[in-house]
């Protein structure tokens, strides 16, 4: 069973940086790819970035190319999001999902976690 | 705005039909798969069909998804109090090499 537990939120002031972090208890995290999804307070859904299972297929949505970065250690059954020059813009709910599984055949975006609150504000 | 393009309110009776729109291109849509979510207040987004029209196990019935050249449907039957939530749609968009979302549909169940 997939079970996905961001962390890494706070308050944090505009150009600094934050990682967050989305972990997985089960045994399968390796074979599946991971999302990040946030949520501005009131707003929609915003895809942020994504991973492949293996860590070797990395994409960004335009809005944070070149200040965040997705990385993955399957040791530890963790993605992380590192977020720089953070701006207020970015203040939102953060979600990881679970992406496309390695051999296909299973939907994305089945789970997710429950979310981590990044502010940015001075 | 974004890419695709969602009504942003709906509603509806008890035991009625609703149908929520999302509109796209040729680099989405048009040639993706279409991916519905429901979000309840204060909640993590909850998957309700993949792949245009498959719902995952533990979604009921009630729920559908259609696609048609650029534009895609949500349909909901015997509506109840409890899909009163923000419905939104997504797809991987081939221009811009990441996921797009609509802005979302608030549905209330009058």
């Amino acid at each position: 069973q997939v079970q996905l537990v961001e962390s890494g939120g706070g308050v944090v002031q505009p150009g600094r940086s934050l990682r967050l972090s989305c972990a997985d208890s089960g045994f399968t995290f390796s074979t599946y790819g991971i999302h990040w999804v946030r949520q501005a307070p009131g707003k929609g859904l915003e895809w942020v970035a994504g991973i492949s299972y293996d860590g070797s297929k990395k994409f960004y949505a335009d809005s944070v190319k070149g200040r965040f970065t997705i990385s993955r250690d399957n040791s530890e059954s963790t993605v992380y999001l590192q977020m720089n020059s953070l701006r207020a813009e970015d203040t939102a709910v953060y979600y990881c999902a679970k992406g496309r599984c390695s051999g296909g055949g299973c939907p994305e975006f089945d789970y997710w976690g429950q979310g981590t609150l990044v502010t940015v504000s001075s | 705005q974004s890419v695709l393009t969602q009504p942003p309110s709906a509603s509806g009776t008890p035991g009625q039909r609703v149908t929520i729109s999302c509109s796209g291109s040729s680099s989405n849509i048009g040639t993706k798969y279409v991916f519905w979510f429901q979000q309840l207040p204060g909640t993590a987004p909850k998957l309700l069909i993949y792949s245009n029209n498959q719902r995952p196990s533990g979604v009921p019935d009630r729920f559908s998804g259609s696609k048609s050249g650029t534009s895609a449907s949500l349909a909901i039957s015997g509506l109840r109090s409890e899909d009163e939530a923000d419905y939104y749609c997504a797809a991987w968009d081939d221009t811009l090499s990441g996921w797009v979302f609509g802005g979302g549909t608030k549905l209330t169940v009058l």
